[in-house]
């Protein structure tokens, strides 16, 4: 198994380019999160999806999308991207929620 | 006052010490996590508790329900448990939303 899979693992943007970071899991995991990660600030999600078809927002959602069209992909979007969105985004995955979760490596995002 | 408070959030040990990491939250929960964050940035899950105690190698890990707090405890700490430690929690309020401490950053000097 190849786990939880992010690419890229950095980016560089300008401010109003869009993008878009891959997440992909191989675990048949239903329950799939994307956090960013800010220096104080700990983690904090920004959608969630628990099961292919459905997501939702989380805490920090704006300037953010979200689908999940197989079990195994959850793609977030950038829409226009802004300074305020440098950042390290993680992807992470669980059976359910509530399971342990399965954490990619990461994508350092920088949007100048 | 945010709703998962950690302490410390900073520490350093020498190599053997005992050391003990500290959640408390203010919701009410069915589990709580706790995490490990590598210095070049990678997390694991190492425990899931909803009650009690669960130990894995020199790393233990204890809930208190009522008292809303949980402790990290790792003994005979060595340079490679140098790490953040975070804790999240699960509400009971039935969204699918975990609530994550900003993390205790731990050093351990040989």
């Amino acid at each position: 198994n190849a786990g939880v899979t992010q690419t890229p693992k950095f980016q560089v943007l300008k401010t109003g380019q869009s993008m878009t970071l891959q997440c992909a899991q191989d675990m048949n995991h239903e329950y799939m999160s994307w956090y960013r990660q800010d220096p104080g600030m700990g983690l904090r999600l920004i959608h969630y999806s628990v099961g292919a078809g459905i997501t939702d927002q989380g805490e920090v959602p704006n300037g953010y999308n979200v689908s999940r069209s197989t079990t195994e992909d959850f793609p977030l979007r950038l829409l226009s991207a802004a300074p305020s969105q440098t950042s390290v985004y993680f992807c992470a995955s669980s059976y359910s929620f509530g399971n342990e979760q399965f954490f990619g490596p990461g994508t350092r995002l920088t949007v100048l | 006052k945010n709703e998962v408070e950690q302490s410390p959030q900073n520490l350093t040990a020498q190599e053997g010490e005992f050391i003990t990491i500290n959640c408390s939250y203010s919701v009410g929960i069915s589990a709580l996590h706790w995490l490990q964050q590598h210095p070049g940035g990678g997390i694991v899950s190492l425990f899931m508790l909803s009650s009690g105690k669960k130990k894995h190698g020199r790393l233990i890990a204890t809930i208190n329900i009522q008292e809303k707090h949980s402790s990290l405890h790792i003994t005979a700490s060595h340079p490679r448990d140098s790490a953040v430690y975070i804790c999240a929690v699960l509400p009971t309020s039935g969204t699918y939303k975990y609530i994550f401490g900003t993390g205790t950053r731990l050093k351990v000097l040989a």
